[in-house]
């Protein structure tokens, strides 16, 4: 079974410029997640989608953060104007089902700088 | 906002040893889970132990929970340069999405 692919994997920008990070889940994941995750620091949901649909966006910057999830399989997070405070690693996850205890599968992420 | 926080921070053992990671969360939860992170890759998931248990085991992983305490410990043993990497402890107070700690730093010195 294939896992959470993301890309790209690296992205260097200058600040204001803009990027967006692609997201295929595992198939047949109805839920997916973006997490951004600063060094030394655990993970940070952004935003949670059910299927096609925004399920939980409260902790996205949503003044320069973007998500879509237009056909409820793959996604793009956009970040427009690009912020230093924004380089991390934006890790994209799945799961089968929103319901409690379900286990979340990552992609190995997109590790972005801003200069 | 972080549910849960990791105790210690970093912790330095040598193979063979037992390392000893602590997880202490702030609201009432469903599950509580424990994820691993090797230097620049993603999260793995190792272990989930239910609000209604008190240890659960999975190969050289024992896992324990207080509910009283708020408060959950992840114990790997005869370790190996191998676990060498983060580890996380994940809530779902709200039924969802999982939220994580800072994480501990694990690393094995052979």
């Amino acid at each position: 079974e294939a896992g959470v692919a993301q890309s790209p994997r690296y992205k260097i920008i200058e600040k204001r410029q803009s990027v967006a990070f692609w997201c295929n889940p595992i198939s047949g994941h109805a839920t997916l997640y973006w997490y951004q995750q600063i060094l030394g620091q655990g993970p940070k949901l952004l935003i949670q989608f059910q299927n096609n649909g925004v399920v939980d966006d409260s902790q996205l910057p949503k003044d320069r953060f973007s998500a879509e999830r237009l056909k409820g399989v793959d996604s793009t997070l956009k970040i427009q104007p690009a912020k230093l405070e924004d380089s991390a690693v934006y890790l994209c996850a799945s799961s089968s089902r929103r319901e409690s205890g379900n286990t979340i599968y990552f992609g190995e992420g997109s590790w972005l700088t801003v200069v | 906002s972080q549910q849960g926080e990791e105790d210690p921070q970093a912790l330095s053992i040598q193979e063979g040893e037992n390392a000893t990671m602590n997880c202490s969360y702030k609201t009432s939860i469903n599950n509580l889970q424990w994820y691993r992170q090797n230097s620049g890759r993603g999260l793995v998931h190792l272990i989930l132990i239910r609000s209604n248990e008190r240890e659960k085991h999975s190969g050289r992983l024992r896992v324990t929970l207080d509910t009283s305490k708020k408060s959950s410990s992840l114990l790997i043993t005869a370790s190996r340069a191998a676990d060498t990497a983060s580890y996380f402890c994940a809530t779902d107070p709200a039924g969802t999405a999982l939220i994580f700690g800072k994480g501990t730093t694990l690393s094995v010195s052979s």
